[in-house]
């Protein structure tokens, strides 16, 4: 089955840029996601990509994929305190289904 | 639009009783739902996924009879934790996706938790 791996921690300074990274196993994968997840609350989907597509960009969002390596990467340019949160990649079927998550990757933003 | 919502938000009760958690599709008809449950400091593990009028379908390790899942309508489905105990305390996630095109398809939407805890 998909293994969706993440680093856990990632710390950057107020203004810098993120890069949250993300590996999958399941080439046959579809759709990647990037869902935020703030403190005692539930999820909120911040982008995704087709397999079919290297990079998507949305405002200060960045997704990069390299579908030969199975490595998604999320970028946030000009990282706020506000981006504090856990992230959580998560792959799934060519049915927008079986979802398989991430560890989450945990980014804290230094004032 | 797209709006998942969840009840109660958080529960305590106490060791043996059982707990009802709500989630409906505000402003969408939800063709399938999903539950999660997400221990502290973990990912979301996919407990069971149910479709409107069917029996819902339990991932490998969840106990069916623990966990009764109903899914009445296009907008609600129910989670019934049975003689609740301590292990499981938890955060528990729904999600809901839709085939119609009144809302994305190509994602799940999920609700904001409901957080559970057994004395």
């Amino acid at each position: 089955g998909e293994d969706v791996e993440q680093s856990l921690f990632l710390s950057v300074r107020e203004g810098d840029s993120s890069v949250i990274n993300c590996t999958y196993t399941d080439s046959s994968s579809t759709y990647l996601y990037w869902y935020k997840q703030e403190p005692g609350a539930g999820l909120q989907l911040l982008t995704y990509i087709f397999s079919n597509m290297d990079m998507k960009q949305d405002q200060r969002l960045t997704v990069l994929l390299n579908k030969k390596d199975k490595h998604l990467s999320l970028r946030i340019a000009d990282t706020q305190t506000g981006d504090s949160a856990i992230y959580f990649c998560a792959a799934a079927d060519n049915y927008g289904q079986n979802f398989v998550f991430g560890p989450g990757t945990r980014l804290s933003v230094l004032p | 639009g797209a709006v998942v919502s969840q009840h109660p938000s958080w529960v305590i009760c106490k060791s043996g009783t059982s707990v009802k958690i709500e989630c409906r599709s505000l402003d969408f008809q939800a063709t399938t739902m999903f539950w999660y449950r997400q221990f502290p400091k973990q990912s979301l593990m996919l407990m069971a996924t149910s479709n409107e009028g069917s029996k819902a379908t339990y991932e490998q390790g969840v106990e069916k009879d623990k966990f009764l899942i109903n899914h009445a309508s296009l907008t609600l489905s129910t989670l019934t934790v049975t003689s609740a105990h301590p292990e499981d305390s938890s955060f528990y996630i729904c999600s809901a996706r839709s085939l119609r095109s009144e809302v994305n398809t190509d994602t799940q939407y999920f609700g904001p938790g409901t957080r559970l805890t057994v004395l």
